[in-house]
């Protein structure tokens, strides 16, 4: 159980194009999902937190205008990337914590989009 | 801000050896978990241990954690090709509502 799946797994589009990315927990309800961004051997930071129903808290740095996060359902959250362009490339991860295997402190993590901008 | 410190940045080690990874945070915390991640993948969650744990055991995996010290350890006994990855702690803080910061990884290396 605890399955987190992401949407698409790689992406390339044009310089001022936007990209959605979505992130669904498929066997169990995700009362908060959060999104990381990973650059090139280095650790996750962390963008936003999103709960469902609720506007996206996010991290200091990170333009909620350029980053629009919508958390629709207990199962989806979306991630999209608005006017991109190349300094936007990176690995996109989301995570999401719920009722999983009775646990509501261990965040399952999505195998990742990768975004890349020309 | 990334608070966990992972030590050694790179190890390098043959199959069958046991490797120890350690890590160090500044803030109290309520978890910490290790994850692993192959390269290009997302993580894998491998183990959480509460602020009130010392030790936790699962399968070849073994995580202790001193809270005095703000530190924990990774131990992967009996190291196969296929552990190969990078392995990052990442902690939760009170009152932060779950949300986790991460260390900078440790490059783990297991030659055949």
């Amino acid at each position: 159980g605890a399955v987190v799946s992401q949407h698409p797994s790689r992406v390339i589009c044009k310089s001022g194009t936007s990209v959605k990315i979505e992130c669904r927990s498929l066997d169990f309800q995700a009362t908060t999902m959060f999104w990381y961004r990973q650059f090139p051997k280095k650790s996750l930071m962390l963008m936003a937190t999103s709960n469902e129903g609720s506007k996206a808290t996010y991290e200091q740095g990170v333009e909620k205008d350029k980053f629009l996060i919508n958390h629709a359902s207990l199962t989806l959250s979306t991630l999209t990337v608005t006017s991109a362009h190349p300094e936007d490339s990176s690995f996109y991860i989301c995570s999401a914590i719920g009722s999983a295997s009775g646990s509501t402190d261990t965040q399952y993590f999505g195998p990742g989009t990768r975004l890349t901008v020309l | 801000s990334q608070q966990g410190e992972e030590d050694p940045q790179a190890l390098s080690i043959q199959e069958g050896e046991n490797a120890t990874m350690n890590c160090s945070y500044k803030t109290s915390i309520n978890n910490l978990q290790w994850y692993r991640q192959n390269s290009g993948r997302g993580l894998v969650h491998l183990i959480l241990i509460r602020s009130n744990e010392r030790e936790k055991h699962s399968g070849r995996l073994r995580v202790t954690l001193d809270t005095s010290k703000k530190s924990s350890s990774l131990l992967i006994t009996a190291s196969r090709a296929a552990d190969t990855a990078s392995y990052f702690c990442a902690t939760d803080a009170p009152g932060s509502n779950y949300k986790l910061t991460f260390g900078k990884g440790t490059l783990l290396t297991v030659n055949p």
